[in-house]
This record gives C-alpha cells, structure tokens and sequence, in this order.
C-alpha cells in the first residue's frame, strides 16, 4: 500500500540530546513537509522541500535540521539547540506540481525527559 | 506571512444536529482551502477542499463554503454521528505562486453526543 511512514511512534529524549526523526514516503511525491502539532496550537511548519537537494525553512525552523538526499526520504532532526522540543511531529508529501491534498503520516511523538 | 484563525476551539453537538466550523485568513492571495479531520493519535486526513474559483463545495453531510472578500470560510457537517468527533483543522495556501505549504488554524475538537 502507498503511504508515508514515520518512525519511531513514541521517543524519549534527554535534554541536550540530539534525535532523528524518520520519514520514507513510496506515493512518488516530490514535495515533502514536517509539521509540529501543540495543543491548541494546530500545525505550524518547521521545513519543506519541493525536489531532492533542496529544502526551505518554515515559520519554526530555529533548532531542527532535515536533508532530503533521495525523492523518499525527508528525515527531521531535533537539535538540543531546540528549546521546547516536546511535541508531536508530522511528516506530510504532495505533488509538488499542483496544490492539493497533504498526505500525512501517524506522527511521531517526542518527549523531553 | 498566511495566518489562519479558526473557531471554535471546541464544539459540542447532540446526534443529528448540524456543526459549523468557521476561518479566516490574511493574505488575499492565498486560492486553496482544505478542511482536514484527525482522530486520536493520527495523522490529519483531508475531508473536503475548495479554490477561490469556487463559492461553495458539498460532498454528501459536508459542504465548504467560501467569501473571498471577506477571506473567511467555513465547513458544515449536518446529521453529525459519533464517528464524526474529532479535530478538525481549516488551511489555506496560496497554491501554485508562492509558497505551496499550508498555513493551518488551531484546531476545532468536536464531540457529537449520542
């Protein structure tokens, strides 16, 4: 079946620590999203990419860090320079030729301990 | 940049009734306005969808509709069920110029009581 997959559901982290969040995607989109989920707060864009190599910063970019090396693959990593990184984080992919329907993954969610 | 806001932040509805879920957004240039539902622990999944070309949208007990000159939209769900509680979300994006990534609201969690 086609979709996205994001791994690991659940992750702990300690304070200072960097993590990678995965996201593989097998719908043959060429843009991909990560978004960060707060309670109350909706969805709000950390990074983008609309073709391999190349990726563009969202309204909350300060602290993560992605690459996207291969049209599936769009990892996220958390830095320690992140100050509040607890949260629950979505992959999504689209065509990138036209705007239309998100495809988003289960999430993945973190918690600082 | 885009900022969408959305209301109410919570609405409760008993079986049957009809729920309004009402946006508005800033940048006049944005042309696409989807409405995306998420259950518990999932990703949000896209229910409907409307482009500035278009004042109104149904699709079986959902409609959109849209007023671009005041820039607000709102999603209607009539003969709610129990399965339709859940967080629902408005976007808008400015399509095919400009950035292509959604700008989303805050989220409605509606509870449709039996």
């Amino acid at each position: 079946d086609g979709g996205i997959t994001q791994s690991p559901k659940y992750l702990f982290r300690k304070e200072g620590q960097n993590v990678t969040l995965s996201c593989e995607q097998n719908l043959n989109h060429d843009a991909m999203y990560w978004y960060r989920q707060d309670p109350g707060q909706g969805l709000r864009l950390i990074y983008y990419s609309q073709i391999v190599n190349d990726f563009q910063k969202g309204d909350i970019a300060e602290g993560y860090s992605v690459s996207r090396e291969k049209k599936e693959s769009f990892p996220l990593t958390v830095t320690s320079a992140q100050k509040n990184p607890t949260a629950f984080y979505l992959c999504a992919s689209t065509r990138a030729s036209v705007t239309g329907e998100l495809f988003f993954g289960e999430g993945s969610r973190l918690t600082v301990l | 940049g885009e900022n969408v806001e959305q209301h109410p932040s919570t609405l409760s509805v008993q079986e049957g009734d009809s729920a309004v879920i009402k946006c508005t957004y800033s940048d006049s240039a944005s042309n696409y306005f989807p409405w995306y539902k998420q259950e518990l622990g999932k990703g949000p999944q896209l229910i409907i969808d409307i482009r500035s070309n278009v004042g109104e949208k149904k699709d079986q007990r959902i409609a959109v509709t849209l007023n671009k000159t005041a820039k607000h939209f709102s999603l209607h769900i009539t003969e709610t069920q129990p399965e339709d509680s859940a967080v629902y979300f408005c976007a808008a994006s400015m399509g095919d110029t400009g950035r292509r990534a959604l700008t989303f609201g805050s989220g409605t969690r509606l509870q449709v009581q039996p």
